[in-house]
Protein backbone atom coordinates (compact mmCIF):
# COMPACT_ATOMS: atom_id res chain seq x y z
CA UNK A 1 0.00 0.00 0.00
CA UNK A 2 1.01 3.38 -0.95
CA UNK A 3 2.56 5.65 2.24
CA UNK A 4 1.74 8.76 0.45
CA UNK A 5 -1.37 10.93 -0.11
CA UNK A 6 -1.65 13.81 -2.91
CA UNK A 7 -4.42 15.42 -4.54
CA UNK A 8 -4.96 13.58 -7.67
CA UNK A 9 -4.14 17.31 -10.04
CA UNK A 10 -2.95 20.84 -9.92
CA UNK A 11 -3.03 23.49 -12.58
CA UNK A 12 -0.45 26.29 -12.66
CA UNK A 13 0.60 29.03 -14.77
CA UNK A 14 3.55 29.39 -16.86
CA UNK A 15 6.70 30.89 -15.46
CA UNK A 16 4.87 30.85 -11.64
CA UNK A 17 6.21 28.37 -9.09
CA UNK A 18 4.35 25.41 -8.90
CA UNK A 19 3.74 23.85 -5.58
CA UNK A 20 3.10 20.19 -5.05
CA UNK A 21 2.20 18.86 -1.66
CA UNK A 22 2.64 15.17 -0.41
CA UNK A 23 1.24 13.69 2.61
CA UNK A 24 3.40 10.70 4.47
CA UNK A 25 2.29 11.01 8.39
CA UNK A 26 3.63 6.90 8.71
CA UNK A 27 6.82 7.54 7.67
CA UNK A 28 9.49 5.94 9.69
CA UNK A 29 12.99 7.66 10.75
CA UNK A 30 15.03 5.86 7.99
CA UNK A 31 12.92 6.38 4.92
CA UNK A 32 13.46 8.64 2.33
CA UNK A 33 11.40 10.99 0.31
CA UNK A 34 11.60 10.80 -3.35
CA UNK A 35 10.09 12.64 -6.08
CA UNK A 36 9.34 11.37 -9.88
CA UNK A 37 7.56 12.54 -12.36
CA UNK A 38 6.16 10.52 -15.70
CA UNK A 39 5.28 12.30 -18.88
CA UNK A 40 2.84 10.15 -21.11
CA UNK A 41 3.82 6.66 -19.94
CA UNK A 42 7.56 7.09 -20.65
CA UNK A 43 9.08 5.73 -17.73
CA UNK A 44 9.60 7.79 -14.73
CA UNK A 45 11.98 10.75 -14.11
CA UNK A 46 14.03 11.45 -10.79
CA UNK A 47 13.71 14.67 -9.61
CA UNK A 48 14.87 14.96 -6.15
CA UNK A 49 14.85 13.10 -2.76
CA UNK A 50 15.26 14.05 0.80
CA UNK A 51 15.95 12.24 4.24
CA UNK A 52 14.68 15.17 6.58
CA UNK A 53 17.24 18.35 5.44
CA UNK A 54 15.05 20.55 2.71
CA UNK A 55 16.92 19.62 -0.84
CA UNK A 56 17.86 21.73 -4.01
CA UNK A 57 18.99 20.74 -7.12
CA UNK A 58 19.08 21.99 -10.63
CA UNK A 59 15.46 20.99 -11.35
CA UNK A 60 13.64 21.83 -7.86
CA UNK A 61 13.19 22.13 -4.45
CA UNK A 62 11.88 19.60 -1.80
CA UNK A 63 10.42 21.11 2.03
CA UNK A 64 10.41 18.06 4.55
CA UNK A 65 8.41 19.29 7.99
CA UNK A 66 9.44 19.53 11.32
CA UNK A 67 8.02 16.15 11.95
CA UNK A 68 8.89 14.57 8.89
CA UNK A 69 4.48 13.93 7.84
CA UNK A 70 4.94 16.23 4.99
CA UNK A 71 6.84 17.89 2.57
CA UNK A 72 6.09 20.26 -1.02
CA UNK A 73 7.88 19.93 -4.27
CA UNK A 74 8.39 23.20 -5.78
CA UNK A 75 9.34 23.50 -9.20
CA UNK A 76 10.33 27.70 -8.65
CA UNK A 77 9.30 28.79 -12.48
CA UNK A 78 7.11 25.82 -14.39
CA UNK A 79 7.10 25.36 -17.65
CA UNK A 80 4.69 23.90 -20.08
CA UNK A 81 7.21 20.47 -20.42
CA UNK A 82 6.77 20.28 -16.30
CA UNK A 83 2.82 19.02 -16.73
CA UNK A 84 3.24 15.10 -16.16
CA UNK A 85 2.26 13.52 -13.13
CA UNK A 86 4.11 13.68 -10.46
CA UNK A 87 4.63 10.57 -7.46
CA UNK A 88 6.12 11.22 -4.27
CA UNK A 89 7.26 8.01 -3.10
CA UNK A 90 8.66 6.56 0.45
CA UNK A 91 11.58 4.38 -0.07
CA UNK A 92 10.45 1.72 1.89
CA UNK A 93 13.67 -1.13 3.50
CA UNK A 94 16.03 1.73 3.12
CA UNK A 95 18.28 -0.05 4.75
CA UNK A 96 18.73 -3.01 2.29
CA UNK A 97 18.40 -0.92 -0.79
CA UNK A 98 14.18 -0.43 -1.00
CA UNK A 99 11.54 -0.20 -3.44
CA UNK A 100 9.58 2.71 -4.23
CA UNK A 101 5.46 2.08 -3.84
CA UNK A 102 4.24 4.54 -5.66
CA UNK A 103 0.74 5.93 -5.00
CA UNK A 104 -1.53 7.69 -7.79
CA UNK A 105 0.43 10.78 -7.71
CA UNK A 106 -0.83 14.38 -8.90
CA UNK A 107 -1.49 15.03 -12.51
CA UNK A 108 0.21 18.54 -13.04
CA UNK A 109 -1.09 20.37 -15.84
CA UNK A 110 1.11 23.47 -16.68
CA UNK A 111 -1.27 26.39 -18.89
CA UNK A 112 0.41 29.03 -20.42
CA UNK B 1 26.99 7.61 -20.21
CA UNK B 2 23.84 5.44 -21.41
CA UNK B 3 20.73 5.33 -19.76
CA UNK B 4 18.73 2.44 -19.03
CA UNK B 5 17.93 0.05 -22.08
CA UNK B 6 14.92 -2.27 -22.26
CA UNK B 7 14.01 -4.46 -25.30
CA UNK B 8 12.04 -5.15 -26.87
CA UNK B 9 9.66 -1.86 -26.37
CA UNK B 10 6.50 -3.48 -27.54
CA UNK B 11 5.58 -7.19 -27.77
CA UNK B 12 1.90 -8.79 -28.11
CA UNK B 13 1.14 -11.94 -26.77
CA UNK B 14 -1.35 -14.40 -26.42
CA UNK B 15 -2.85 -16.17 -22.97
CA UNK B 16 -1.20 -18.67 -22.22
CA UNK B 17 2.47 -18.36 -23.08
CA UNK B 18 5.28 -17.19 -21.54
CA UNK B 19 7.52 -13.74 -21.92
CA UNK B 20 10.96 -13.09 -21.09
CA UNK B 21 11.97 -9.30 -21.14
CA UNK B 22 15.51 -7.59 -20.61
CA UNK B 23 16.83 -4.85 -18.92
CA UNK B 24 20.29 -3.57 -19.36
CA UNK B 25 21.25 -1.06 -16.19
CA UNK B 26 23.50 2.24 -16.63
CA UNK B 27 26.98 0.56 -16.42
CA UNK B 28 28.59 0.25 -12.71
CA UNK B 29 25.07 0.12 -11.14
CA UNK B 30 24.55 -3.24 -9.61
CA UNK B 31 20.75 -3.10 -8.46
CA UNK B 32 18.13 -3.28 -10.68
CA UNK B 33 14.47 -2.96 -9.77
CA UNK B 34 11.44 -4.17 -11.66
CA UNK B 35 7.79 -2.56 -12.07
CA UNK B 36 4.47 -3.21 -13.46
CA UNK B 37 2.19 0.12 -14.46
CA UNK B 38 -1.02 -0.58 -15.46
CA UNK B 39 -3.85 2.12 -15.79
CA UNK B 40 -6.06 0.30 -12.58
CA UNK B 41 -3.39 -0.45 -10.58
CA UNK B 42 -0.57 2.18 -11.23
CA UNK B 43 2.95 1.83 -10.86
CA UNK B 44 3.78 -1.43 -8.85
CA UNK B 45 6.89 -3.27 -7.58
CA UNK B 46 7.68 -6.31 -8.62
CA UNK B 47 11.26 -7.04 -7.17
CA UNK B 48 14.48 -6.07 -7.21
CA UNK B 49 18.22 -7.72 -7.56
CA UNK B 50 21.12 -6.72 -6.33
CA UNK B 51 24.28 -8.82 -7.07
CA UNK B 52 22.40 -11.21 -8.51
CA UNK B 53 20.20 -12.08 -5.98
CA UNK B 54 16.78 -10.91 -5.13
CA UNK B 55 17.27 -8.41 -2.41
CA UNK B 56 13.09 -7.35 -2.22
CA UNK B 57 9.71 -8.71 -3.81
CA UNK B 58 6.75 -6.98 -4.10
CA UNK B 59 3.09 -8.82 -3.96
CA UNK B 60 3.00 -10.87 -7.34
CA UNK B 61 2.33 -14.34 -8.15
CA UNK B 62 4.77 -17.12 -8.93
CA UNK B 63 4.40 -16.59 -12.99
CA UNK B 64 6.47 -13.67 -12.09
CA UNK B 65 9.72 -14.31 -11.80
CA UNK B 66 13.73 -12.79 -12.47
CA UNK B 67 17.08 -12.87 -12.11
CA UNK B 68 20.27 -11.06 -12.67
CA UNK B 69 23.16 -11.94 -14.49
CA UNK B 70 26.85 -11.23 -13.33
CA UNK B 71 27.14 -7.81 -16.03
CA UNK B 72 24.13 -6.88 -13.60
CA UNK B 73 21.98 -7.25 -16.62
CA UNK B 74 18.51 -8.60 -15.80
CA UNK B 75 15.85 -10.49 -17.25
CA UNK B 76 12.42 -11.02 -16.29
CA UNK B 77 9.80 -13.68 -17.19
CA UNK B 78 5.70 -14.10 -17.25
CA UNK B 79 4.86 -17.72 -17.56
CA UNK B 80 1.35 -18.33 -18.50
CA UNK B 81 0.20 -14.87 -19.55
CA UNK B 82 -3.26 -13.97 -18.49
CA UNK B 83 -5.46 -11.09 -20.02
CA UNK B 84 -4.30 -8.76 -16.57
CA UNK B 85 -0.71 -9.13 -17.24
CA UNK B 86 -0.85 -6.53 -20.01
CA UNK B 87 0.95 -3.50 -18.69
CA UNK B 88 3.82 -1.30 -19.23
CA UNK B 89 7.00 -3.10 -17.66
CA UNK B 90 9.53 -1.11 -16.68
CA UNK B 91 13.03 -1.41 -15.14
CA UNK B 92 15.22 0.95 -12.75
CA UNK B 93 19.03 0.47 -12.18
CA UNK B 94 20.77 1.85 -8.98
CA UNK B 95 24.01 1.90 -7.75
CA UNK B 96 22.01 0.03 -4.56
CA UNK B 97 22.56 1.94 -1.70
CA UNK B 98 20.12 3.27 0.92
CA UNK B 99 19.79 6.57 -0.90
CA UNK B 100 20.76 6.28 -4.19
CA UNK B 101 18.48 7.18 -7.28
CA UNK B 102 16.60 4.78 -9.16
CA UNK B 103 17.11 5.63 -12.84
CA UNK B 104 13.93 4.16 -14.98
CA UNK B 105 13.94 2.85 -18.71
CA UNK B 106 11.71 3.38 -21.51
CA UNK B 107 9.56 0.26 -20.52
CA UNK B 108 8.26 -2.75 -22.16
CA UNK B 109 4.72 -2.41 -23.27
CA UNK B 110 3.22 -5.79 -23.00
CA UNK B 111 -0.02 -6.64 -24.70
CA UNK B 112 -1.69 -9.95 -23.86
CA UNK B 113 -4.60 -11.25 -26.31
Amino acid sequence: DAKTTQPPSMDCAEGRAANLPCNHSTISGNEYVYWYRQIHSQGPQYIIHGLKNNETNEMASLIITEDRKSSTLILPHATLRDTAVYYCIVRVGANQGGKLIFGQGTELSVKP
Amino acid sequence: KAGVTQTPRYLIKTRGQQVTLSCSPISGHRSVSWYQQTPGQGLQFLFEYFSETQRNKGNFPGRFSGRQFSNSRSEMNVSTLELGDSALYLCASSLGGASDEQFFGPGTRLTVL
